[in-house]
């Protein structure tokens, strides 16, 4: 897990802008994965890759985009569309045997 | 698209007994199920793992199984220590390496 990095750690947002989650692996993992993590409500897939240039959506996706124009690189952007932002999102990336490698976390907060 | 349902959200036991948390999926593709221990405050880690050609593997104080037919698996702690104390989540890889997550069991572990 110390192959895949989250940035900030702490992220605030003003109420109708755009802001941009940073996640970065050194693993060679072909898979990556963004989850939302709230109070009682488990991880939540926001959206995921299998491959570079390529990815779908996930069960929570409204309100958020991605971009995999490199293989170690998967951000993560939570726009104004999404009406309630403040939570802890993880990134993961998977092995070719389907393991999880999560980063630090990143906690966003609407002020 | 996959759907994993977890029990109990809440388990209280006393140190040395035995905790069994319960999950369900939907998707009968589904092939890979990853249990994951997160600790106040880290990233969530694997602690094991079962593939769909397994019905059971076990790592010291540790077992999952799985009944392909009834989609569901679980997992087993023996002589628990309070140090098994966490939030403990299944998970469920099906089509297109999708992995979707229960909404974790808070495990307690009173000395």
């Amino acid at each position: 897990d110390g192959g895949i990095t989250q940035s900030p750690k702490y992220l605030f947002r003003k109420e109708g802008q755009n802001v941009t989650l940073s996640c970065e692996q050194n693993l060679n993992h072909d898979a990556m994965y963004w989850y939302r993590q709230d109070p009682g409500q488990g991880l939540r897939l926001i959206y995921y890759s299998q491959i570079v240039n390529d990815f779908q959506k996930g069960d929570i996706a409204e309100g958020y985009s991605v971009s995999r124009e490199k293989k170690e690189s998967f951000p993560l952007t939570v726009t104004s569309a999404q009406k309630n932002p403040t939570a802890f999102y993880l990134c993961a990336s998977c092995s070719d045997r389907g393991i999880a490698f999560f980063g630090q976390g990143t906690r966003l907060t609407v002020v | 698209g996959e759907n994993v349902e977890q029990h109990p959200s809440t388990l209280s036991v006393q140190e040395g007994d035995s905790a069994v948390i319960k999950c369900t999926y939907s998707d009968s593709a589904s092939n890979y199920f990853p249990w994951y221990k997160q600790e106040l405050g880290k990233r969530p880690q694997l602690i094991i793992d079962i593939r769909s050609n397994v019905g059971e593997k076990k790592d010291q104080r540790i077992a999952v199984t799985l009944n392909k037919t009834a989609k569901h698996f679980s997992l087993h702690i023996t002589e628990t220590q309070p140090e098994d104390s966490a939030v403990y989540f299944c998970a469920a890889r099906g089509g297109f390496q999708k992995l979707v997550f229960g909404t974790g069991t808070r495990l307690l572990v009173s000395p």
